[in-house]
């Protein structure tokens, strides 16, 4: 079953440390893993979009690694903003199919001052 | 540019009643959707058109209806609303239809049904 799962479910950190987002998945055939980020009452907004030969790919402070063997990806989030605040959702793309994109349930972040 | 945008914001309706969900993009994409969100759980599709004049089944269908009015418009209507359909709904629209097509969202209409 494809499937896509986020931990931690939510995080609180202080302004100015750093956090790192972890998710896991089983979707195959795998094409492609993007993080999008969501802000309370707004609809998600795409980070990073990485491919099968991708390991590591930067977006200013958001850093996303891919290990496709593990089939594992983090989300990496260095000197957090409290702009930082909010849903951080794992959506990873089949290779096939029109209903290719399977979404994570999110990490709630908080940066708190 | 305004994106994609959707309308109402919020709506509250009572079990049986109907109503549309408007979405219209700015960006010329060929493909538009409709997601459904709710707490704990991941977006979950709706229905979706590949282009202009096709619409098609998502993962959860039942109980609404689409239709594609022209290429920017995209429209998601609830003839008889249930209180399972309580959840925030969103809109997203991308160039073309697969895997490495980015989808753009709108900001959501939250939807209660009592």
């Amino acid at each position: 079953k494809n499937q896509v799962e986020q931990s931690p479910q939510s995080l609180i950190i202080l302004e100015g440390k750093n956090c790192t987002l972890q998710c896991n998945y089983t979707v195959s055939p795998f094409s492609n893993l993007r993080w999008y980020k969501q802000d309370t009452g707004r609809g998600p907004v795409s980070l990073t979009i990485m491919t099968f030969s991708e390991n590591t790919k930067s977006n200013g402070r958001y850093t996303a690694t891919l290990d496709a063997d593990t089939k594992q990806s983090s989300l990496h989030i260095t000197a957090s903003q409290l702009s930082d605040s909010a849903s951080y959702i794992c959506v990873v793309a089949h290779q096939t199919g029109a209903n290719n994109l399977f979404f994570g349930t999110g990490t709630r972040l908080t940066v708190i001052p | 540019n305004a994106g994609v945008t959707q309308t109402p914001k919020f709506q509250v309706l009572k079990t049986g009643q109907s109503m549309t969900l408007q979405c219209a993009q700015d960006m010329n994409h060929n493909s538009m959707y409709w997601y459904r969100q709710d707490p704990g759980m991941g977006l979950r599709l709706i229905y979706y058109s590949a282009s202009e004049g096709t619409t098609d089944k998502g993962e959860v269908p039942n109980g609404y209806n689409v239709s594609r009015l022209n290429k920017r418009e995209f429209s998601l209507r609830l003839e008889s609303a249930a209180p399972s359909q309580t959840s925030v709904y969103f809109c997203a629209s991308s160039e073309g239809q697969g895997a490495f097509y980015e989808q753009y969202f709108g900001p959501g209409t939250r939807l209660t049904v009592t």
